[in-house]
């Protein structure tokens, strides 16, 4: 059974730092890009960061460029969201979730996590 | 950026009835265009990909259909789980971008 779980969200202050993390199993995580998504309260999805099967191709929307670094230890199977210099728009669930395909791009989203919240309040 | 519109804020339906929810892109996206269910606290699920392919295990009740900028996701029967947030997501460039969603509640 595929499964991706996150964790590593909490409380913090703006221009604060955390990483998330996110568990895979049940695949050959290192066959699929994986991506992030969040959803801010009251609001809907927005696609944040993706990476490809080998790492070596990563994406981000403009609101986290150069702000936020997306990597993955594919012998851990292991995702991660390096987030600096937080704000409190950065506010949200943060969603793994893996994508049907080996490059981080033209295929959809197939598997989701539940999500893990960050909260960025002084 | 290609962007995505989903028209109707809230459909509200009954148990049994048909609903039909729209989505409309920017640009034309050929058919790379996924639907999503979303409950809050659980995961999103993937419902539709290819504009009209229903991913595994998606009851026939749900259909999708549409190309290039206009898209819709049919549910034949409502069903009490049915009941949640759909989105629509284009993934024909680098940069996926979903609509606002479309919240399905009990008439």
């Amino acid at each position: 059974e595929v499964q991706v779980l996150e964790s590593g969200g909490g409380l913090v202050q703006p221009g604060g730092s955390l990483r998330l993390s996110c568990a895979a199993s049940g695949f050959t995580f290192s066959s699929y890009a994986m991506s992030w998504v969040r959803q801010a309260p009251g609001k809907g999805l927005e696609w944040v960061s993706a990476i490809g099967g080998s790492g070596f191709n990563t994406y981000y929307a403009d609101s986290v460029k150069g702000r936020f670094t997306i990597s993955r230890d594919n012998s851990k199977n292991t995702l991660y969201l390096q987030m600096n210099s937080l704000r409190v728009e950065d506010t949200a669930v943060y969603f793994c979730a893996r994508i049907w395909s080996f490059q981080p791009h033209h295929a959809p989203t197939d598997y989701w996590g539940q999500g893990t919240l960050v909260t960025v309040s002084s | 950026e290609i962007v995505m519109t989903q028209s109707q804020v809230t459909l509200s339906v009954s148990p049994g009835e048909r609903a039909t929810l729209s989505c409309r892109a920017s640009q034309s996206i050929s058919t790379n265009l996924a639907w999503y269910q979303y409950k809050p606290g659980q995961a999103p699920r993937l419902l539709i990909y290819g504009a009209s392919t229903r991913a595994t295990g998606i009851p026939a009740r749900f259909s999708g259909s549409g190309s290039g900028t206009e898209f819709t996701l049919t549910i034949s029967s409502l069903q009490s789980e049915d009941f949640a947030v759909y989105y629509c997501q284009q993934y024909n460039n680098w940069r996926p971008t979903f609509g606002g969603g479309t919240k399905v509640e009990i008439k």
